[in-house]
This record gives structure tokens, C-alpha cells and sequence, in this order.
């Protein structure tokens, strides 16, 4: 198996730009979660899904964060409209219920100017 | 709810020096633990896990962990590091059975110097 996978790796862009992150978690995984890394907070969980179906959001920090996971194979995490202090790494990881286990993608680094 | 305290933000060793990260952890129920390893650059991936049994995990590398239930501690250990050990250190629980999703400490940022 690939492993998760995540694009764009890196992202620059400009403030008030729409931003759109993608993931692809491992087959036959149940859960997709998506987490945001930074030196100040670490790694925050910001939202997750079980079956394609957002379970807790929580986590993301405004209106201008949202997620989808049309299908089992597919996620996507939105920021519109983007500001610096969105500036982070942005993991999505999968899991399979009952393991316990956390497969991590490769991130995305993401800066806004 | 579940929560995770690393104690130390960073380590700074030199190679061949014995390595001990301490993880406490707060939760009222049966627990799973893991300590997961972020290499420069790179992503997590699973160091090793704590379900049940022995409470000596032996991890990958040399690593291990003790699980203490009396202190809710988990603790990373290993005798001897490398230059190649340099990366950040995640300690995280789950419950069991429940609330399954993992709750993630701050992290340790190791450096080990050649």
C-alpha cells in the first residue's frame, strides 16, 4: 500500500486566497483524521471522520475551515479565505477501528503571505 | 476527558548517552499508549504500542516503554542513542474500548550530537 497520501506537499499563497488541501487515505481504512502542526500549539486535531461522515470538528479553529469526505478514498480540507497565522503543517492520517493505530501522511506545508 | 503531559519540550544529548522521556497521561478507564517518532522533515510513524500484557514494549531501534498503571506513566527509554535518533517524540492514548481516538502530548524535540 502507497500509504496516505497528501497534496499539494507545500502551498504557498496570499492572504484572502482559497486554499484546498487533499487526502487520500489507505484503503480500507474507516477513519481519516486531519491535524494541524505548529510550534507554538503542536499538533491539534481538527477534525475527523468515521465512514465518511464528520464525527467531531471541534477542532478547527473558524468558519473559514471547513472539510469533506465524499468517499471513502477522497478528503479535503478547505481554508477560505486564508490569513498568515494559518501557516502550519497540515497532516491527514487514517486508521482502522479497533487497531489503535495512526497512519500519518507526508503533510502539507502550507505559508500564507 | 483524556489528556497527555510530556514533561520534557527538549532533550539535547550526546551519542551513546541513555535517553528516558517521560509521558504521563490522565484517563478514567483502560488505556492504549503509544509513542509515535517525527523524523526531520518527515511524518509520524509508530514507534511502538502499549495494548495489553507485558508492560515492556520493545519498540523499533532499540526503543522501549514502560508502562507504570500506578503512575499512568508511560515513559520512552533507550540505552545508548544515535545522531540518527534526532527527531521529535509523541506520546499519545487512546481509551480501549469508547473513546478510541488518540489523544496527542505536546511533543519532545530530541537532538543528539554526534
Amino acid at each position: 500500500d502507497a500509504g496516505v497520501i497528501q497534496s499539494p506537499r507545500h502551498e504557498v499563497t496570499e492572504m484572502g486566497q482559497e486554499v484546498t488541501l487533499r487526502c487520500k487515505p489507505i484503503s480500507g481504512h474507516d477513519y481519516l483524521f486531519w491535524y494541524r502542526q505548529t510550534m507554538m500549539r503542536g499538533l491539534e486535531l481538527l477534525i475527523y471522520f468515521n465512514n465518511n461522515v464528520p464525527i467531531d470538528d471541534s477542532g478547527m479553529p473558524e468558519d473559514r475551515f471547513s472539510a469533506k469526505m465524499p468517499n471513502a478514498s477522497f478528503s479535503t480540507l478547505k481554508i477560505q479565505p486564508s490569513e498568515p497565522r494559518d501557516s502550519a503543517v497540515y497532516f491527514c492520517a487514517s486508521s482502522l477501528y479497533g487497531q489503535g493505530i495512526m497512519f500519518f501522511g507526508p503533510g502539507t506545508r502550507l505559508t500564507v503571505l | 476527558a483524556q489528556s497527555v503531559s510530556q514533561h520534557n519540550h527538549h532533550v539535547i544529548l550526546s551519542e551513546a548517552a541513555s535517553l528516558e522521556l517521560g509521558c504521563n497521561y490522565s484517563y478514567g478507564g483502560t488505556v492504549n499508549l503509544f509513542w509515535y517518532v517525527q523524523y526531520p522533515g518527515q511524518h509520524l510513524q509508530l514507534l511502538l504500542k502499549y495494548f495489553s500484557g507485558d508492560p515492556l514494549v520493545k519498540g523499533i531501534k532499540g526503543f522501549e516503554a514502560e508502562f507504570i498503571k500506578s503512575k499512568f506513566s508511560f515513559n520512552l527509554r533507550k540505552p545508548s542513542v544515535q545522531w540518527s535518533d534526532t527527531a521529535e517524540y509523541f506520546c499519545a492514548v487512546s481509551g480501549s474500548g469508547g473513546s478510541y481516538i488518540p489523544t496527542f502530548g505536546r511533543g519532545t524535540s530530541l537532538i543528539v550530537h554526534p
